[in-house]
């Protein structure tokens, strides 16, 4: 069965420093999510993707985070500079929304510890 | 706006326990209504969903109700695992804006 792929699975990271995470959705999934979940909390959508299109970053903090999905397939999120505050558990979900009624997949996981 | 409402946690339980995890929800029209389970340090799963009124949803020994009426979709299961131990997320659909709404999660501690 099709996964969606995160990678790093771990990261450890310095604040003041540059982190990326990359997703790869499952193929023919045009809806991308990036969504932030802290310990102990639910999920927090960080920002929306249609095709290559953002279609909600209105929770993402533009000033340190950036999302890309450049030719609508595989998506790359950053933050620059980490603080550390930014710990947690970033995942990444796909979907076919309109054939699957609403159903996300998602990914294993990015766990961030910024120290 | 649309939302959902969870049972808090956490749920501490025996094996072979009855389980039940209440969910209800707001919103406009008729949302699809999901539940997901997340064991620990994963990434979420859906267990289980109901498209319309009256569906029941099932998987591994879980089953939840689609209840207009009520709009509740309450998570059951009739015997529980120390494998079960995880939090469980009720979430319905956002109509077209294609966005889940989740609820808060219940984290469920089974003990042997």
């Amino acid at each position: 069965e099709a996964e969606v792929a995160q990678s790093p699975r771990y990261k450890i990271t310095e604040k003041s420093q540059a982190v990326a995470f990359w997703c790869d959705p499952i193929s023919g999934h045009a809806t991308l999510y990036w969504y932030r979940q802290i310990l102990g909390q639910g999920p927090e959508l960080l920002v929306q993707f249609q095709d290559e299109s953002v279609v909600d970053d209105s929770q993402l903090p533009k000033d340190r985070f950036s999302a890309e999905r450049l030719k609508g397939v595989d998506s790359t999120l950053k933050i620059q500079p980490a603080e550390l505050g930014d710990s947690a558990m970033y995942l990444c979900a796909s979907s076919l929304w309109e054939r699957k009624g609403g159903e996300l997949f998602f990914g294993e996981g990015s766990r961030l510890t910024v120290l | 706006g649309d939302s959902v409402t969870q049972m808090e946690g956490p749920v501490t339980l025996s094996e072979e326990a009855f389980l039940t995890i209440n969910c209800t929800y707001t919103a406009t029209g008729y949302p699809s209504l999901f539940w997901y389970v997340q064991y620990p340090g994963e990434g979420l799963q859906l267990l289980l969903k109901a498209t319309k009124a009256d569906d029941k949803g099932s998987n591994k020994g879980f089953e939840a109700t689609y209840r207009k009426e009520t709009t509740s979709f309450h998570l059951e299961k009739g015997s529980v695992q120390v494998s079960d131990s995880a939090v469980y997320f009720c979430a319905i659909n956002a109509g077209n804006n294609r966005k889940l709404i989740w609820g808060l999660g219940t984290s469920l501690a089974v003990n042997p």
